[in-house]
């Protein structure tokens, strides 16, 4: 069974602090997707990044990088030189292959970055 | 670009009630999905669609019903509505070309509460 893992509920950092947020995953499938989403304080889901079973590459993009690595099942999030418009919760999701089509979300890290 | 639009963004309904949640894309994507998101939750999927006369249940389905007739909408029916309904209702859509592991598209939510 499909299952996504957000050990951290909620995490506090000052201004300029780097931040780790941990995502863990179960499939049973060797193909398979996963996804970062933000939810600012105004409630919409914003799309962050994709990472395909197949492309372990790591990713940077301005202040954020991504980590995967299958063999440990997780797909963790860093941001670094934290601001305090990088405060949101950040879901972790994950799509198999199977032909279900589903996405299933973990239950959130909810970052506040303090100034 | 419209993207997936949600409505209405609040609704108060008495228990017992009956209302009709609308969703519509104009990405013309093929899967259509509803989740609801609990105070301090993550994401749960009610029911999801992979075109046009095909649903399937997701994890909640229970008090929900879905109807999909056209490519564009996917509506999310609650019939006899219950406090335990209370929450955050996102409709989001994808395209799923094989390989791509498409994100899913977010509408920005429908607010409802039951008393």
């Amino acid at each position: 069974a499909q299952k996504v893992t957000q050990a951290q509920t909620e995490i506090s950092v000052v201004e300029k602090e780097d931040v780790t947020l941990d995502c863990v995953y179960e499939t049973r499938d060797t193909t398979y997707y996963l996804f970062w989403y933000k939810q600012p304080p105004s409630g919409e889901l914003v799309f962050l990044i994709r990472r395909n079973s197949f492309d372990e590459q790591n990713e940077i993009s301005g202040r954020y990088s991504w980590n995967f690595q299958k063999s440990t099942s997780s797909f963790n999030f860093t941001i670094t030189a934290s601001q305090v418009v990088d405060s949101a919760v950040y879901f972790c999701a994950l799509r198999d292959t199977s032909g279900t089509y589903k996405y299933i979300f973990g239950t959130g890290t909810r970052l506040k970055v303090l100034a | 670009n419209a993207g997936v639009t949600q409505t209405p963004k609040f609704r108060i309904l008495k228990i017992g009630q009956s209302m009709t949640l609308q969703c519509a894309q104009d990405m013309n994507h093929n899967y259509m999905y509803w989740y609801r998101q609990d105070p301090g939750m993550g994401l749960k999927l009610i029911y999801y669609s992979v075109g046009a006369g095909i649903t399937d249940k997701g994890e909640v389905p229970n008090g929900y019903n879905v109807s999909r007739s056209t490519t564009e909408d996917f509506p999310l029916r609650l019939e006899l509505a219950a406090p335990s309904q209370t929450s955050v209702y996102f409709c989001a859509s994808s395209t799923q070309i094989t390989g791509l592991g498409s994100p899913l598209h977010f509408g920005n939510g429908t607010r409802l509460t039951v008393t």
